[in-house]
C-alpha cells in the first residue's frame, strides 16, 4: 500500500528548533513531489511549499518563504519540514502529501503531525 | 497569489439531497483545480482532480465541473459518510497552490 508516514506529535517551547519528517513507501519516491500543508486549530488548509524528491527542487508559498525549510533525503524516502525558531503561532497540524504533477493534485496524504508551541 | 473562494462556507442538508459547492478563482487556473474531503481528525482525501476527473475508488455520486475561474463540486445523493468539510485547491500557479477556505457540510 502506498503510504506517507509522518513523525509523531511534538510539544516545544517558543524559540526552539524542530524538524518533522514524512516517509514514503511502496512507490517510486524520487518521481514525486512532496508538499506540506498547515492546518491551524479549527481552521482550513494552508499551502506551505513543495519539493521534488528527485532533485530537491523546492518552491515555497509566499506566506511561508523564510519561515520554514523544506528538504528531502531520497536515499531514505523521507521529506522534512523544519523551523529554526518556533513561535506560538506555529501551533498546528502539519500534513505532507505527494503529487505526481500539478495535473493530478495531491493524491496520498500523511496522517499529520501535531505541533504545539507553548511556554 | 491566486485567491480561491468557496461558497457556501457551510451547508446543512439531508441524506438523499443533491448539493452543489462552488469554487471561484481570482484569475484563471485552467482546469488545475482539485477537490478534497476532510473528516474530523483525519487527513484530507483527494476526490476529484483536474476539475472533473473522479479519482479511482470515489463514488460516482461525486462529480466536478468547470474551467477558468468557476468550478463546482456536486454530490448527487448525499450519504451519511459524506458529511465532512470540502476544499478546492488550484495547482496552476506555483509556488502557491492555494486552497479555498472550505465548505462544512452538516446533517440537517
Amino acid at each position: 500500500e502506498v503510504q506517507l508516514v509522518q513523525s509523531g506529535a511534538e510539544v516545544k517551547k517558543p524559540g526552539e528548533s524542530l524538524k518533522i519528517s514524512c516517509r514514503g513507501s511502496e512507490y517510486k519516491f524520487p518521481s514525486y513531489w512532496i508538499g506540506w500543508v498547515r492546518q491551524m486549530p479549527g481552521k482550513g488548509l494552508e499551502w506551505m511549499g513543495v519539493i521534488y524528491a528527485g532533485d530537491s527542487d523546492t518552491r515555497y508559498s509566499t506566506s511561508f518563504q523564510g519561515q520554514v525549510t523544506i528538504s528531502v533525503d531520497k536515499s531514505i524516502n523521507t521529506a522534512y519540514l523544519q523551523w529554526s525558531s518556533l513561535k506560538a503561532s506555529d501551533t498546528a497540524m502539519y500534513y505532507c502529501a505527494r503529487s505526481k504533477s500539478a495535473y493530478y493534485g495531491m493524491d496520498v496524504w500523511g496522517q499529520g503531525t501535531s505541533v504545539t508551541v507553548s511556554s | 497569489d491566486i485567491q480561491m473562494t468557496q461558497s457556501p462556507s457551510s451547508l446543512s442538508a439531508s441524506v438523499g439531497d443533491k448539493i452543489i459547492i462552488t469554487c471561484r478563482a481570482s484569475q484563471s487556473v485552467g482546469t488545475y483545480l482539485h477537490w478534497y474531503q476532510q473528516k474530523p481528525g483525519q487527513a484530507p482525501k483527494l476526490l476529484i482532480y483536474t476539475a472533473s476527473t473522479l479519482r479511482s475508488g470515489v463514488p460516482s455520486r461525486f462529480s466536478g465541473s468547470g474551467s477558468g475561474t468557476d468550478f463546482t463540486l456536486t454530490i448527487s445523493s448525499l450519504q451519511p459518510e459524506d458529511f465532512a468539510t470540502y476544499y478546492c485547491q488550484q495547482t496552476y500557479s506555483i509556488p502557491t497552490y492555494t486552497f479555498g477556505q472550505g465548505t462544512r457540510l452538516d446533517i440537517k
